[in-house]
């Protein structure tokens, strides 16, 4: 079954702090991976997107990295700052037609001063 | 810079009336897509569309239908509206398969 799962739920750090989110998933055929900001009461707007070859991509102190062959991601984000406050979710996507984004549930940060 | 537009950020429809939810693309895409979100749940696709007039079922596409006339736009409505239909619906497009998504804002659907 084609799943996607990120952790950790809920995190809260400190402003200037960095923080790692993980995404693990099991789609296959892979095709690629996204990351997504979500404010809240807003729609998803894309960080990143890696494709099989791509081990690493940065946008701006977001830094995404993706090992295919343990079908792990991760999101870094370094010195976070307040606007940061999000809801982050990770879709990967398969070869196999329109329908075919997988979506994870998200991890909420919270970033306080 | 491309743009989705969902018509409204928040709607209070009461239980049993037809509800349209409106989403307008500007980037000639040929898919677009309805999500519904809850918390817990993800994302989960409710019907989405390649082409004018052709419509195709995602995971939960009970209790609502859709409507593409012209490529920019793509309706979802809510036949019925009940209260387990409160959620957030998110509008999405994408010029291929699996590439290139872009999100509405949402709307905040709240059925009373």
């Amino acid at each position: 079954k084609n799943q996607v799962e990120q952790s950790p739920q809920s995190l809260i750090i400190l402003e200037g702090k960095n923080c790692t989110l993980q995404c693990n998933y099991t789609v296959s055929p892979f095709s690629n991976l996204r990351w997504y900001k979500q404010d809240t009461g807003r729609g998803p707007v894309s960080l990143t997107i890696m494709t099989f070859s791509e081990n690493t991509k940065s946008n701006g102190r977001y830094t995404a990295t993706l090992d295919a062959d343990t079908k792990q991601s991760s999101l870094h984000i370094t010195a976070s700052q307040l606007s940061d406050s999000a809801s982050y979710i990770c879709v990967v996507s398969d070869k196999t037609g329109a329908n075919n984004l997988f979506f994870g549930t998200g991890t909420r940060l919270t970033v306080i001063p | 810079d491309v743009k989705v537009t969902q018509s409204s950020r928040y709607l209070v429809k009461r239980t049993g009336e037809k509800v349209f939810l409106e989403c307008v693309q500007d980037m000639d895409h040929e898919n677009m897509f309805w999500y519904r979100q809850d918390p817990g749940l993800g994302l989960r696709l409710i019907y989405f569309s390649y082409d004018v007039k052709m419509k195709e079922k995602g995971d939960i596409p009970e209790g609502y239908s859709v409507s593409r006339e012209k490529k920019e736009r793509f309706s979802l409505i809510l036949e019925s509206a009940s209260t387990n239909q409160t959620s957030m619906y998110l509008c999405a497009s994408s010029l291929f398969e699996g590439y290139g998504y872009t999100f509405g804002s949402g709307t905040r659907l709240t059925v009373v």
